[in-house]
């Protein structure tokens, strides 16, 4: 199984500033078959990212994912309000040959300072 | 598209529980579906998922041979039989559209969630 370690594990931010995020993974993800999820409180995750660095519908161009092989990360290039939440990423290359696993990183948290 | 899970609730160790989740908005038989959980406070755990057609399906390995994903496409249902339940099962489990057919990827769609909780 592909663990994936996101860092940090917290970070405290205002808005309008630009943030990195990193998701590191245990061995290669095949084909940069990496995605992105964003959840708030009290909300379901919500698809940002696939494929590394393919936006999925709807996500503003503020977000935008880069990486491959063992390292990937999420920047966001300027802060909105609405960006403060968790964030996780999750890889699905092993399951180009098998179903599964897939796996998550244990998510970065996104604070307003 | 829309995903409402049900069959959560109260379950003493060991016992069993059936999730279901109905889908609409969507042909349900072009697409993977999966199980994911979220413990109390934690994140995110891919569960179970299965292809199509049933041909294809995974397990994580905390789950693997007491879970058991189906669907049945006709009535436009997902399901998951957990037996044998273990406090750490405590989770809401979600239900959740791959955007592949016969693989397991990435999640593009997500229901609200059945809470499970898994105590004496």
């Amino acid at each position: 199984e592909i663990v994936l370690t996101q860092s940090p594990g917290t970070l405290s931010l205002s808005p309008g500033q630009r943030v990195t995020l990193s998701c590191r993974a245990s061995q290669t993800v095949s084909s940069r078959y990496l995605a992105w999820y964003q959840q708030k409180p009290g909300q379901t995750p919500r698809l940002l990212i696939y494929g590394a660095s393919s936006r999925a519908t709807g996500i503003p161009d503020r977000f935008s994912g880069s990486g491959s092989g063992t390292d990937f990360t999420l920047t966001i290039s300027r802060l909105e309000p609405e960006d403060f939440a968790v964030y996780y990423c999750q890889q699905y290359g092993s399951s180009s040959i098998t179903f599964g696993p897939l796996s998550f990183g244990q998510g970065t948290r996104l604070e307003m300072k | 598209v829309q995903l409402v899970e049900s069959g959560g609730g109260w379950v003493q160790p060991g016992r069993s529980l059936r999730l279901s989740c109905a889908a609409s908005g969507f042909t349900l038989d072009d697409y993977t579906l999966h199980w994911v959980r979220q413990a109390p406070g934690k994140g995110l755990e891919w569960v179970a998922g299965i292809s199509y057609n049933s041909g294809n399906i995974g397990y994580a390995d905390s789950v693997k041979g007491r879970f058991t994903i189906s669907r049945d496409n006709v009535k436009n249902s997902l399901y998951l039989q957990m037996n044998g339940l273990r406090a750490e099962d405590t989770a809401l489990y979600y239900c959740v559209k791959d955007r592949a057919m016969i693989t397991a990827t990435y999640f593009e769609s997500w229901g609200q969630g059945t809470l499970v909780t898994v105590s004496s």
